[in-house]
């Protein structure tokens, strides 16, 4: 299985920053990744596919960049409705694994 | 507007069964590829099952901790998929979350709220 490695772990900014979530693969996944969101208490809402295609309704304040084994997802000019835990996913082979996750928190 | 809403959930003894449901609606059911995704109590979230549509002959596939003993199948004239699950062990506590699957690959762009499965004793 492809393992998914995130960091960090926990984050904590303030808002307007901008903050960057990394995500390495155990091996390429030829940009078959997707970030998603999770609000406390929310199921995941996806924000990325494809490594940096923005899913529908999501702020352009997030992107997606990477290739290979290592991806990040950045957030620009934070806000406070971007508290919430951060997950990425490989789809690129089965079985279709999460990272560990990053809990970001304001400062 | 795409919804997913997931019932069957509950506390259950080892070694039981308990069958969950999604009931969909707001898309096309019938072209679509289902996914269950679990998420355990330290947030871990786990893909488990996926299900493909007719055309590919309702093909399934299953993560190595479930094959055996878990079951997903679909009902397209009520828009609903279903996860069978037996044998259950206390490691299979977690939220049970149905998806759809995207259109460019196995990522997961709609969920539903989740429903919470509990084995103990």
């Amino acid at each position: 299985d492809i393992q998914m490695t995130q960091s960090p772990a926990s984050l904590s900014a303030s808002l307007g920053e901008t903050v960057t979530i990394e995500c390495r693969a155990s091996e390429d996944i030829y940009n078959g990744l997707a970030w998603y969101q999770q609000k406390p208490g929310k199921s995941p809402q996806l924000l990325i596919y494809n490594a940096n295609s923005l899913h529908t309704g999501v702020p352009s304040r997030f992107s997606g960049s990477g290739s290979g084994t290592q991806y990040s997802l950045k957030i620009n000019s934070l806000q406070s409705e971007d508290v919430a835990s951060y997950f990425c996913q490989q789809y690129y082979d089965y079985p279709w694994t999460f990272g560990g996750g990053t809990k970001l928190e304001l400062k | 507007e795409v919804q997913l809403v997931e019932t069957g959930g509950g506390l259950v003894q080892p070694g039981k069964s308990l069958k969950l449901t999604c009931a969909t609606s707001g898309f096309t059911f019938s072209t679509a590829w289902m996914h269950w995704v679990r998420q355990s109590p330290d947030k871990r979230l786990e893909w488990i099952a996926r299900i493909k549509d007719k055309s590919n002959n309702y093909a399934t596939d299953y993560v190595e901790s479930v094959k055996g003993r878990f079951t997903i199948s679909r009902d397209d004239s009520k828009s609903s998929v279903y996860l069978q699950m037996n044998s259950l062990k206390e490691e299979d506590t977690a939220t049970y979350y149905c998806t759809t699957s995207g259109s460019y690959g196995d990522y997961f762009d709609y969920w539903g709220q989740g429903v919470m499965v509990t084995v103990s004793s």
